[in-house]
């Protein structure tokens, strides 16, 4: 149990466009998802903190305006990246927390890279 | 105050070897602390977590070791083996707050 799946693996895309990326918990239920970022080597950054049916919270320099996050459901979060410039190109990672729990379930991420 | 420490950055083994690796956090308000596995490419698995109610917890090969007072907690690998050779992650979090990563540990288990 507690799966939690993205689409796609990864894209690749031209500057200037937009690509989103779906985050879904397939066999539980997630009022909370997050989304991170990782560079090559590095740990997990926080990106921002979706809750079903409001707005996201964003950590402090996250642009909204650029990463736009929208969780309609409780299994599915969607984050986009409008404009995409080069220094975008990263592995984003979403994961899911297991309603009434801090259990925090990860997907597989996604490689974006702009060219 | 948000802080999670993680040592060391690398560690190396012989396969049969015991890896362990140590976390210590500053806020007393956390209350979960799970390990996370990371292969190249790949999403965090949670491995293996602990809540401060008890001060060990074990699965399969793979051991916490909870230190509430001096605000610390480790993870033991028995019996490495190359397949365990990835990226660990410890974190911390506590009832509305976020998870806090440590910086990770790189594992390589020599064959």
């Amino acid at each position: 149990g507690a799966v939690v799946s993205q689409h796609p693996s990864w894209v690749i895309c031209k500057s200037g466009t937009s690509v989103k990326i779906e985050c879904r918990s397939l066999d539980f239920q997630a009022t909370t998802m997050f989304w991170y970022r990782q560079f090559p080597k590095q740990s997990l950054m926080l990106m921002a903190t979706s809750n079903e049916g409001s707005k996201a919270t964003y950590e402090q320099g996250v642009e909204k305006d650029k990463f736009l996050i929208n969780h309609a459901s409780l299994t599915l979060s969607t984050l986009t990246v409008t404009s995409a410039h080069p220094e975008d190109s990263s592995f984003y990672i979403c994961s899911a927390e297991v309603a009434y729990s801090n259990e925090q379930y990860f997907g597989p991420g996604t490689r974006l890279t702009v060219t | 105050q948000q802080q999670v420490k993680q040592s060391p950055q690398s560690l190396i083994v012989q396969k049969g070897g015991i890896p362990i690796i140590n976390c210590a956090y500053e806020n007393t308000a956390f209350d979960y602390f799970p390990w996370y596995q990371q292969f190249p490419g790949k999403g965090p698995a949670l491995l293996i977590a602990i809540r401060p109610d008890v001060s060990e917890k074990k699965e399969g090969r793979f051991t916490i070791s909870f230190n509430k007072s001096a605000k610390q907690f480790s993870l033991h690998i028995m019996d490495s083996q190359p397949g365990d050779s990835a990226t660990y992650f410890c974190a911390a979090s506590g009832y509305g707050q976020n998870f806090v990563f440590g910086p990770g540990t790189r594992l390589s288990v020599l064959p």
